[in-house]
């Protein structure tokens, strides 16, 4: 069972590059997030999904898409990469349904440097 | 939004020993839950223990527990009989019933266990 996957592990970009973060979840979750973890800061949702075409913006969005055209995929894309992009970015999921205190499913995180 | 606040930047215990980490919240609902989670030098995030706002009941994890005091808006780890490998960070999330799943975490508590 492989749980969350995230790719890449590291990236280094420059200014104005974009990329895309990968996330794949096995576990058929109706719930997808992304969170980015800076120094000091804790971690801040950036946007989320709750259902295949469905997506929603969190605390941090500028700078971020994201689509959900699968239940096993919800990638982050990075339009023009900045400096202030700099961070680690996790991605989690959960069951869907009748909110319970479901637990979250992190993957292992993306180290991204924006230089 | 809510906001969490961990007021404890770092925190240490003799291994054996018993440590409480701090952890309050900003809220109007009524219907919440909240979390502790476990970050090691690995990154993984690994759910320590979860608490409904409903239940005036403790939860329990084996060596953790928590003592919530909703009125106070309060949600403190204990963690009794520290060992070596309970050296981490400590965050601890909130989430409410209706907001989609989102969770907010504070900046989190780094816990180093001596021998």
């Amino acid at each position: 069972n492989a749980g969350v996957t995230q790719t890449p592990k590291f990236q280094v970009l420059k200014t104005g590059q974009s990329m895309t973060l990968q996330c794949a979840q096995d576990m058929n979750h109706e719930y997808m997030s992304w969170y980015r973890q800076d120094p000091g800061m804790g971690l801040r949702l950036i946007h989320y999904s709750v259902g295949a075409g469905i997506t929603d913006q969190g605390e941090v969005p500028n700078g971020y898409n994201v689509s959900r055209s699968t239940t096993e995929d919800f990638p982050l894309r990075l339009l023009s990469a900045a400096p202030s992009q700099t961070s680690v970015y996790f991605c989690a999921s959960s069951y869907g349904g009748i909110a319970t205190n479901e637990k979250l499913f992190f993957g292992s995180g993306t180290q991204l440097s924006v230089l | 939004a809510q906001t969490v606040t961990q007021s404890q930047p770092e925190m240490s215990v003799q291994e054996a020993e018993t440590v409480t980490l701090s952890c309050t919240y900003d809220t109007s609902e009524s219907d919440y839950y909240l979390f502790w989670y476990k970050q090691p030098p690995s990154r993984q995030m690994i759910l320590v223990i979860r608490q409904e706002a409903y239940k005036q009941q403790n939860a329990t994890e084996n060596r953790f527990s928590v003592n919530f005091q909703k009125a106070a808006k309060s949600f403190s780890l204990k963690i009794s009989d520290s060992q070596l490998g309970d050296a981490a960070m400590y965050f601890c999330a909130y989430r409410s019933r209706y907001s989609g799943y989102a969770l907010n975490f504070g900046k989190g508590t780094s816990l180093l266990v001596t021998p």
